[in-house]
């Protein structure tokens, strides 16, 4: 099937570790994104790539590290994880760079810090 | 800067009756593009529909039908004749033509659709 596809669905971890979060799009697209959705369920863009470039880095820590191995991958790396950064992490894909293009998204992914 | 604004948290209707979701959005751009998005129970993101700042035109889908007003800058979304399956989280969100590639979302307004 064409989507987007995360991996884990659910990530349970220690205060203090370091994981990580993959995506895939096999949509053929050259846009990806990574999205942090919190309890209250604000949903709030955290990177974007196009074509393995970052194009959009807002305001978040320097703990996460987006890596783009090429432009159907997106995978987030998190270090020394905090119990702030429980919420589920959406990964989007989108044709272009484009203001018109509407987005993909992958299934999430819950991030439970204990 | 862009901006995105739905004042309604949460909102709950019995099954048949129609529903209106308000969107109000900021931006300084001419050329802009606003979405909506739905997340049912089940987590998933789904895009729904797309507007561009030139047309103006409302649309019908089935009974979901979008209201576009650059006027009132707003972008409201109805749902006639509710149905449970609708119940979920409503995303509005927009992009401008000068910051290609980035979408702000608001902060989504929970519809339950009770039986």
């Amino acid at each position: 099937d064409t989507a987007v596809s995360q991996t884990p669905k659910y990530l349970v971890t220690q205060m203090g570790n370091d994981k990580s979060i993959k995506c895939e799009q096999n949509l053929g697209h050259d846009t990806m994104y990574w999205y942090k959705q919190d309890s209250k369920k604000f949903l709030k863009i955290m990177f974007s790539y196009n074509n393995k470039e970052l194009i959009i880095n807002e305001t978040v820590p320097n703990r996460f590290s987006p890596k783009s191995p090429d432009k159907a991958h997106l995978n987030l790396h998190i270090n020394s994880l905090e119990l702030g950064d429980s919420a589920v992490y959406f990964c989007a894909s989108s044709p272009l760079k484009r203001s018109y293009n509407e987005q993909f998204f992958g299934p999430g992914t819950r991030l439970t810090v204990l | 800067a862009q901006k995105v604004t739905q004042a309604q948290t949460e909102i709950s209707v019995v099954e048949k009756e129609d529903v209106t979701l308000d969107c109000v959005y900021e931006t300084r751009d001419t050329t802009y593009y606003l979405f909506w998005y739905k997340q049912p129970p089940s987590g998933e993101l789904v895009f729904l529909i797309r507007r561009n700042s030139f047309d103006e035109q409302n649309e019908i889908s089935g009974r979901y039908s979008w209201n576009f007003q650059k006027s009132t800058s707003s972008f409201n979304f109805t749902i006639t004749a509710s149905q449970v399956v609708d119940s979920a989280v409503y995303f509005c969100a927009l992009s401008e033509n000068t910051n290609a590639g980035k979408s702000t979302f608001g902060d989504g307004t929970t519809l339950t659709v009770k039986p």
